[in-house]
């Protein structure tokens, strides 16, 4: 079946320095990757998600690749600003158009001064 | 934009009772709502995947019989939580997608959610 790995739970930074939050995933059909960004007490916004013709989608400076090759969709940014903290979920969509997202368990990004 | 509006914003009821959430999108049309289940414990749990016109999937561990859900438009879908336990306790999601191609036709756009907590 459909399952999403996101390795760091919690992910603690130094405001300026790079982020990456890992992705992988493993999917029956063929999958659409999505980044959404939930803030306390709001909900799941929609980050970034995946092209089908390798273009590399980017949105508030975050960009992913999709490498079906490893399946992963990592989330990267250049430079961390402290209004990025919040909590990040990977999901996968299934080509079979089922409407069905299947969620990783989430990871924190604290960005501090 | 695409914007959904899911109310109350919280509640709380007594072990026992039931309550209704409710779920709206604006600004476009959603064909599929998807009510989700995200616990302290646990990530997004799928309650049910519900299309207009189309019979309600409710996921494994979910039934029709504890989270009936009505969808009778584009713009609005409600699910009620009946006899709610302590294990029902959680922040429940909708998910509301557009129609499309590719990706699209899997981009669910999530309301703030209801908080549910019971007494």
């Amino acid at each position: 079946g459909d399952s999403v790995t996101q390795t760091e739970g919690l992910v603690t930074l130094t405001e300026g320095l790079p982020v990456m939050l890992n992705c992988t995933y493993q999917s029956t059909y063929s999958p659409f990757l999505f980044w959404y960004v939930q803030h306390l007490n709001e909900a799941p916004k929609l980050l970034l998600k995946s092209f089908t013709d390798n273009k590399r989608p980017e949105h508030q400076g975050f960009h992913a690749t999709l490498h079906k090759s490893s399946s992963s969709f990592h989330l990267q940014k250049s430079s961390a600003q402290l209004s990025d903290s919040a909590l990040y979920y990977c999901a996968l969509g299934s080509g079979a158009n089922t409407g069905k997202l299947t969620f990783g368990h989430g990871t924190i990004l604290r960005v501090h001064p | 934009g695409a914007l959904v509006y899911q109310y109350p914003r919280r509640t709380i009821c007594k072990s026992g009772t039931s309550m209704r959430m409710e779920c709206q999108a604006v600004g476009f049309q959603a064909t599929s709502v998807a009510w989700y289940r995200q616990s302290p414990q646990k990530t997004f749990e799928l309650i049910a995947l519900s299309t207009v016109n189309s019979a309600i999937k409710y996921e494994q561990n979910f039934t029709q019989e504890k989270f009936p859900i009505s969808h009778p438009n584009l713009s609005f879908s409600s699910m009620t939580v009946l006899n709610a336990y302590l294990e029902d306790r959680g922040l429940y999601l909708c998910g509301a997608r557009e129609p499309g191609l590719g990706a699209s036709q899997n981009t669910l756009y999530f309301g703030a959610g209801t908080r549910l907590s019971v007494l």
